[in-house]
């Protein structure tokens, strides 16, 4: 099956500064790469996804990029805020139904 | 529309014991999939359900079961429960294309504790 990793683990920026978490996947057929963001106590939320036909995805502050050939997708969250701070996941699916592979997330501190 | 609901939030229950959980999809959405978020192994896949047929399926014992009904709804079961399900589970609804994932959208959880 599909195996997903994640890193960093945990990660601390100073305010304003960029983060960048990074995973990899194994299967090849993977088409969809969703991102999650899972504040403490709260449910995950998708917060951008990307499919395999596009090699970058921006939404305001946060884009994703993906390269199908080394099979690895990141998360870039610009001029980061307190609110930036939680858990995030990534993800992975391979088109045969909505079967997602997540990495273990990072958790990402962001100092004022 | 209204989010995807859990019931119940909370659930205290004693080794051995059975446990039911409950999912009510977001209007429309037809698949609706079951995940456990332990903090040692993040969030892990169990199964999916589609127009009342399990569609995929993780790598759990068969202990854990579920089902969906004519109107999108899911309950998932846990039989003979042991100390390692004590977890907190999520379910998330999607619409469905074939051979195309969509967007998950996850239910406040069921935090299951087995004493």
């Amino acid at each position: 099956g599909e195996n997903v990793e994640q890193h960093p683990s945990t990660l601390s920026v100073q305010e304003g500064d960029s983060a960048v978490i990074k995973c990899t996947y194994s299967d090849s057929a993977s088409n969809y790469f969703p991102w999650y963001k899972q504040e403490l106590g709260k449910r995950p939320q998708l917060i951008i996804d990307i499919r395999s036909n596009v090699g970058e995805k921006k939404d305001q502050r946060i884009a994703v990029t993906l390269n199908k050939t080394a099979k690895h997708f990141s998360l870039h969250i610009t001029e980061t805020q307190p609110e930036d701070s939680a858990v995030y996941f990534c993800a992975a699916s391979r088109g045969t139904g909505n079967q997602f592979y997540f990495g273990t997330g990072t958790s990402l501190t962001v100092i004022p | 529309k209204a989010g995807v609901t859990q019931t119940p939030r909370y659930l205290i229950k004693t080794r051995g014991q059975q446990v039911t959980l409950s999912c009510s999809p977001i209007s429309g959405h037809r698949s609706v999939s079951w995940y456990q978020q332990t903090p040692g192994q993040g969030l892990q896949f169990l199964f999916e359900y589609f127009s009342e047929t399990q569609r995929n399926k993780g790598n759990f014992p068969g202990r854990f079961s579920g089902r969906q009904f004519s109107n999108s709804r899911s309950e998932m079961n846990v039989s003979t429960l042991e100390l390692g399900d004590s977890a907190l589970y999520l379910c998330a609804s999607s619409q469905f294309g074939a051979g195309t994932p969509y967007e998950q959208y996850f239910g406040p959880g069921t935090r299951l504790t087995v004493t």
